[in-house]
This record gives structure tokens, sequence and C-alpha cells, in this order.
């Protein structure tokens, strides 16, 4: 398995619910990030979580970082339809003490959220 | 500019032939990275510059696959000869040392 793998692979829930999707990796890291994709071209940029950082919230979004257990948890609450799209966790790994921004992509989970 | 310009958007090539992809990072964004994405994949890493050297070039899959930035701005990806297991949506972010990614739309590659 790869470093930054998330799970469920695909997600389907009704708008209003919240929607969960869980990051495991393998190495240490710097810190951990999100991103969305939409109908597979640029990726947007969710929320950073720094390897010391227990949990970071934004709008809707919250992020948990466990890294005793190497996992990571996106939740976004109350979904709407418009969150429909590919989520992906991505890691940047330490790199003898330099903050070397290089992330590595987990395979994404594909959220589909019904109106 | 106000994101990650990349060009051209689309491209459909004739096996064997040269591609030259295009990116325009945001000004001031000192690293630079180009990602590939087959098809329902995940993002694959090519190669990272830091201003115009390239540190990591780890990721480049084979010699036909070359890369280089001027000016810390501009980037180029090009792949010679290209094989139809090229065809993937070639990703370029840019990025302040440490930060997240800015992505650009990509430039999908088919090669037939």
């Amino acid at each position: 398995s790869q470093q930054g793998e998330e799970d469920p692979q695909a997600l389907s829930i009704q708008e209003g619910e919240n929607a969960t999707m869980n990051c495991s990796y393998k190495t240490s890291i710097n810190n951990l990030q999100w991103y969305r994709q939409n109908s597979g071209r640029g990726l947007v940029h969710l929320i950073l979580i720094r390897s010391n950082e227990r949990e970071k919230h934004s709008g809707r979004l919250r992020v948990t970082l466990d890294t005793s257990k190497k996992s990571s948890s996106l939740l976004i609450t109350a979904s709407r339809a418009a969150d429909t799209a590919s989520y992906f966790c991505a890691t940047a790994v330490n790199a003898g003490g330099t903050s070397y921004g290089k992330l590595t992509f987990g395979q994404g989970t594909i959220l589909t959220v019904h109106p | 500019g106000a994101g990650v310009s990349q060009s051209p958007s689309n491209k459909v090539t004739e096996k064997g032939k040269d591609v030259e992809l295009r990116c325009d990072p945001i000004s001031g964004h000192t690293a630079l990275y180009w990602y590939r994405q087959r098809l329902g994949q995940g993002l694959e890493f090519l190669i990272y510059f830091q201003g115009n050297s390239a540190p990591d070039k780890s990721g480049l899959p084979s010699d036909r696959f070359s890369a280089e930035r001027t000016g810390e701005s501009v980037s180029t990806l090009t792949i010679q000869r290209t094989q139809q297991e090229d065809s993937a949506v070639y990703l370029c972010a840019s990025s302040r040392q440490g930060g997240g990614y800015t992505f650009g739309s990509g430039t999908r590659l088919t090669v037939v």
C-alpha cells in the first residue's frame, strides 16, 4: 500500500448528512493536506494540518490528525449537492529537517451528495 | 497572475511525436511541481523545482521526460517520442515553501 490512502473509495450520502473520509499514511510527516477535485482537472486546497496539531476547522470542514496512528479524517458537516467531488489527502514528509513541500497523494474518495 | 495557468488545456498528438506542456505559476511562488493523473487514479509526482533548479526529479518515468524552469517562473514539461501510456492529465502546482499548493487546471494529453 502507499503513502496517503483514503477510505472509503466511494461515499454516497443525502444532502444535510455528514460525510467522513479517512486517510492513512506510513512515514513521518511534516504536514497533511486535503484537496478537492471536480471533473478530473485542477485540485483545490482545502485545509492543511501540521504534525503538531490535532484538529483544525474551516467552515463546514473539520480535520483531525493522529500521528500515533498515522491517520487523518476529513469531516464535512451538513453536506450539499455542490460538495460532490473527489477528495484527496496528501502528505508532506520530513526531509532532513527542512520543510520540503513535495506532496504524496492518495487515490482519493469519490463523494456523491444526493439532493 | 492570480492563479496557476497551464497550456494547452487539451492536446492530442500522434504516437512518436514530441509535446511541450507549459506552466505559469503564481508570481512569487518559489516551489513548482508537476504531477500526472491517469483516469480514475491519484496524482503521481513527476518533478519538483525550487527556483530554477530541480532537487527532486525522481518521479520522471523515463528519459523521454524532461522539464525546465526559467526566471523562477515559467516551467515546461517535455515528453519526447510520446507513447499511448503517456495519456493522462498533467497538473502543475506552485506554492510558497512548505505551504498548500495552488493547482492549474491541467493539460489533458491524449496520444493516439
